[in-house]
């Protein structure tokens, strides 16, 4: 399956600063996920990223909120913007792996907490 | 309503002994897949185990087996011979559709300790 590397894997942010957090596919990709864990929940999807094209987001998601960026097929970068304490959360990339690309594989996570 | 739900949000099972996380969804796609997820304090989401809703046999990977019940609409995981290092958050996710496109939706996790 696909390894991928993600950083940071944590950080403490002030609030209205913004953080990129990078994604890094050992393999080509067509399509890379970007979640969001709030303390406490379960995963949310953020957006699609697709290479060559506008990231397709999730209702609740806006592009000044949470730009991405998709230079490559191995490569993607999610920016929180203008963060407050809210956006506090694990944030994971993840692509399609395994046969038939049936599974989601997941990064390490990035751990952010915007004081 | 509820795509995925995970009834039990905490689970406590002895060393060795075999632990059923239950899961219930909805959908009314006849094509969909169920994953079950291992989310350890470190904050990493570990793929454990998938279920294709056409696949006849229940899918076992290890001492992790999913009870699939489609007319039950359940997929419950089975750890059999659990260890301390099961502890851990556990999630269970769908995905619909034959698309390929891997967006999962994902229950609100049970919490498993693993005493010695």
């Amino acid at each position: 399956s696909a390894v991928i590397s993600q950083k940071p894997s944590r950080d403490i942010c002030q609030r209205g600063t913004s953080l990129t957090i990078q994604c890094q596919v050992d393999s080509q990709v067509t399509m890379m996920f970007w979640y969001r864990q709030q303390p406490g929940q379960s995963l949310t999807l953020i957006a699609t990223a697709n290479q060559g094209s506008e990231a397709t987001y999730e209702s609740g998601f806006v592009i000044d909120k949470f730009p991405i960026s998709r230079p490559n097929l191995t490569f993607s970068t999610l920016t929180v913007s203008n963060m407050s304490p809210e956006d506090s959360s694990i944030y994971l990339c993840s692509v399609g792996a395994g046969a038939g690309a049936n599974v989601l594989t997941f990064g390490a996570g990035s751990r952010l907490t915007v004081l | 309503a509820q795509k995925i739900t995970q009834t039990q949000p905490g689970m406590f099972v002895q060393e060795k002994e075999a632990v059923t996380l239950d899961c219930t969804y909805d959908t009314s796609d006849p094509s969909y897949g169920l994953f079950w997820y291992k989310q350890p304090s470190s904050g990493e989401m570990i793929f454990l185990i998938y279920q294709g809703s056409y696949d006849q046999q229940n899918a076992t990977e290890g001492r992790y087996s999913l009870n699939f019940q489609k007319a039950r609409k359940s997929a419950n995981l089975v750890i059999s011979a659990s260890q301390l290092g099961d502890s851990a958050m556990y999630f269970c996710a769908m995905r619909e559709g034959n698309t390929g496109f891997q967006k999962l939706v994902f229950g609100t996790g049970t919490r498993l300790l693993v005493s010695p």
